[in-house]
C-alpha cells in the first residue's frame, strides 16, 4: 500500500459525459501527478501540482482540467467523454516538486466510456 | 523530441536465473533522470530504480541492477536471481533535467517480464 488513494476504482460512464476523479496524496506529499494507461497511448504523463499550483503540464487534452485543494487532494476532471478516453488513470504524490524524487502511485481508476 | 524505446514486447525466464530487460532513448539533453518502473498484476506502478545521467556509476537496488551507457543511450535493467514476484509489466522512462515547468516524464511501450517456476 503505498499511502495514495484513488476513488472511485471503477467508472462506467457513455460519451459525452463528464466524470471526476479523486486522489488523496501521502501524508505530508505537496505533489501530486495524474497519468493516463491505455492500450492505444501506453502510459502517459498529464498534469502536476505542487501545492496547490499547477506545476507541470505532459499530454493532458484540453476537455481535460485537474486542480489541487487545500488539503492537497486532487480531482481529475474529464468532459465531453470519448470512447478513445477508457483507460486507467493513476494519480501519484511525492514529497517535493522534484519530479526525479521518488513517486507513489495509487491503484488507479479503471474509466470505461460506452 | 525525446523517445522511450523497449525493443522485448514480453519475456519470460525461469525462477533463479538472471535476466536483461533493454531499453534505449533519443535526447539532445545532457543532464537527464532514467527510471526503470514495475507493475504487477495488482496495476500499481512501483519505482524500481533511477539513474542520474551525470552519474557514471550504474545504480543497483538489491537484485536489480543497470547499465547505463550513455554516449549509446541505453539503459537496461538486470534482475539477478528472478522470484516469482517479479513477474510484471517493466517500464522505462525518461525525464529531462529543468528547473521548472517542463519535467514531463516519457515512457517506454513495457516489456511483459514472466517468471516461471
Amino acid at each position: 500500500d503505498s499511502g495514495v488513494t484513488q476513488t472511485p476504482k471503477h467508472l462506467i460512464t457513455a460519451t459525452g459525459q463528464r466524470v471526476t476523479l479523486r486522489c488523496s496524496p501521502r501524508s505530508g506529499d505537496l505533489s501530486v501527478y495524474w497519468y493516463q494507461q491505455s492500450l492505444d497511448q501506453g502510459l502517459q504523463f498529464l498534469i502536476q501540482y505542487y501545492n496547490g499550483e499547477e506545476r507541470a503540464k505532459g499530454n493532458i487534452l484540453e476537455r481535460f482540467s485537474a486542480q489541487q485543494f487545500p488539503d492537497l487532494h486532487s480531482e481529475l476532471n474529464l468532459s465531453s467523454l470519448e470512447l478513445g478516453d477508457s483507460a486507467l488513470y493513476f494519480c501519484a504524490s511525492s514529497t517535493t516538486a522534484a519530479y526525479y524524487n521518488e513517486q507513489f502511485f495509487g491503484p488507479g481508476t479503471r474509466l470505461t466510456v460506452l | 523530441a525525446q523517445t522511450v524505446t523497449q525493443s522485448q514486447p514480453e519475456m519470460s525466464v525461469q525462477e533463479a536465473e538472471t535476466v536483461t530487460l533493454s531499453c534505449t532513448y533519443d535526447t539532445s539533453e545532457n543532464n537527464y533522470y532514467l527510471f526503470w518502473y514495475k507493475q504487477p498484476p495488482s496495476r500499481q506502478m512501483i519505482l524500481v530504480i533511477r539513474q542520474e545521467a551525470y552519474k557514471q556509476q550504474n545504480a543497483t537496488e538489491n537484485r536489480f541492477s543497470v547499465n547505463f551507457q550513455k554516449a549509446a543511450k541505453s539503459f537496461s535493467l538486470k534482475i539477478s536471481d528472478s522470484q516469482l514476484g517479479d513477474t510484471a509489466m517493466y517500464f522505462c522512462a525518461f525525464m529531462k533535467h529543468v528547473t521548472f515547468g517542463d519535467d514531463k516524464i516519457i515512457f517506454g511501450k513495457g516489456t511483459r517480464l514472466h517468471i516461471l517456476p
